[in-house]
């Protein structure tokens, strides 16, 4: 069970046209789901929280107007990069939760996007 | 303030020895405490939690809030235990990740 799907596992765009991705959790509920960046051999970066029916919670640093983040129902949020510039490829990774205090993250197996 | 710290960004072990991935919180309430693994082309996913307290491929953590650690542990590495390790801490809604440690076991 508490499996997360994201779409598009890759996607390449051109620069100033915009992408979304979108994050399922196919068997659960979430009332919560994260988006994080992952730079190749380096950590996760949380890039904001995605709250359902919320406006999302965006870490220092990173531009809402750009990465825009909509949790519309308790199994989806997505994720649009807009205007995208190659310094924003990058692996996309989301994440979802049980609606249950402090249960574990699960994760999508994230998107490659490389802008050219 | 970082929260989860993992001293070790890479780690290398001769296959059989034992490995112990070091990860050290800074949290004042009762966090609960996780390790993620990933393995390479793979997404990341659960070991383990500390709440649960059992074994998940031969590697064990016991939370020690005198210390406020954490760390993974397991008595004979395997090269199939090669892969990038995460330390993870809930406090409510927010979830809080170490740098990761990469592991790799040489055969």
């Amino acid at each position: 069970g508490a499996v997360v799907s994201q779409h598009p596992s890759w996607v390449i765009c051109k620069s100033g046209t915009s992408v979304k991705i979108e994050c399922r959790s196919l068997d659960f509920q979430a009332t919560t789901m994260f988006w994080y960046r992952q730079f190749p051999k380096q950590s996760l970066m949380l890039m904001a929280t995605s709250n359902e029916g919320s406006k999302a919670t965006y870490e220092q640093g990173v531009e809402k107007d750009k990465f825009l983040i909509n949790h519309a129902s308790l199994t989806l949020s997505t994720l649009t990069v807009t205007s995208a510039h190659p310094e924003d490829s990058s692996f996309y990774i989301c994440s979802a939760r049980l609606n249950s205090y402090n249960s574990p993250l699960h994760f999508g197996n994230g998107t490659r996007l490389t802008v050219t | 303030a970082q929260r989860v710290t993992q001293p070790e960004k890479l780690l290398s072990v001769f296959k059989g020895a034992p490995v112990e991935l070091k990860c050290n919180y800074s949290y004042s309430g009762s966090p609960e405490l996780f390790w993620y693994v990933q393995y390479s082309r793979q997404r990341l996913q659960l070991l383990l939690r500390h709440i649960s307290r059992e074994s998940i491929k031969g590697f064990t953590a016991d939370l020690n809030k005198g210390e406020t650690s954490f760390h993974l542990k397991k008595p004979f590495a395997q090269e199939e235990d090669s892969a990038m390790y995460y330390c993870a801490l809930s406090a409510g809604n927010q979830f809080y990740f170490g740098t990761g440690t990469s592991l790799t076991v040489i055969p």
